[in-house]
């Protein structure tokens, strides 16, 4: 099947700075690619749509400036957690919409991110 | 806005019990598909139902998409401790239109 790959799994950054999760299709072009956000013991909130060569569209109380997203390529998407803080610490999921096979969605792996 | 509404949000079961899981809208989607997640891994893909009253059998797992392709069914029978984790439906109605619903966390209890 389809593969997507989210790098790094896991990353631990200080308070201020600003970290970067990537998200790769590796098999498949993907001009749709989504960014979610999880908590411990709760579904997924999605965060934003990332649309290849535009601007992402982000959900309702999702900061913009906050959570940059760069759909620069078939293939890549990058979500940047800006001026990171604690409460940022979650769990982030990718996933990339496949139009060859009926628009089928597949996720990555998952990014654990830590502010400490 | 939740569109897809999935239930029951937690399940506790005793190994061996049967189970269901509920997708539910009053949209009508093109295709409708099933994911399992596990903690701290991504969901993966158990199945896509596209056709209306279609039903897809994987091991002991039975999928059924609704006649009017609204809603969608998850059959577990005899549940092993494997089968816990997170179960999410997603469902399309075109490209980039697909709603998640909000999961269904399955405990199956040695």
């Amino acid at each position: 099947g389809a593969v997507v790959s989210q790098h790094p799994s896991w990353v631990i950054c200080k308070s201020g700075t600003s970290v970067k999760i990537e998200c790769r299709s590796l098999d498949f072009q993907a001009t749709t690619m989504f960014w979610y956000r999880q908590f411990p013991k709760q579904s997924l909130m999605l965060m934003a749509t990332s649309n290849e060569g535009s601007k992402a569209t982000y959900e309702q109380g999702v900061e913009k400036d906050k959570f940059l997203i760069n759909h620069a390529s078939l293939t890549l998407s990058t979500l940047t957690v800006t001026s990171a803080h604690p409460e940022d610490s979650s769990f982030y999921i990718c996933s990339a919409q496949d139009r060859s096979s009926g628009n089928t969605i597949y996720f990555g792996e998952g990014s654990w991110l830590t502010v400490v | 806005t939740q569109l897809l509404e999935q239930s029951p949000q937690f399940l506790s079961i005793q190994e061996g019990e049967n189970l269901t899981v509920y997708c539910n809208s009053s949209s009508v989607f093109s295709s409708l598909q099933w994911y399992r997640q596990e903690p701290g891994e991504g969901p993966v893909l158990l199945v896509t139902v596209v056709t209306g009253g279609e039903v897809k059998k994987l091991k002991r797992l039975t999928f059924q998409f609704g006649d009017a392709r609204k809603d969608s069914s998850l059959h577990i029978t005899a549940a092993q401790p494997g089968d816990t984790g997170l179960y999410l439906c997603a469902g399309h109605r075109g490209y980039q239109k697909v709603t998640f619903g909000i999961g269904t966390k399955l405990q199956v209890i040695p």
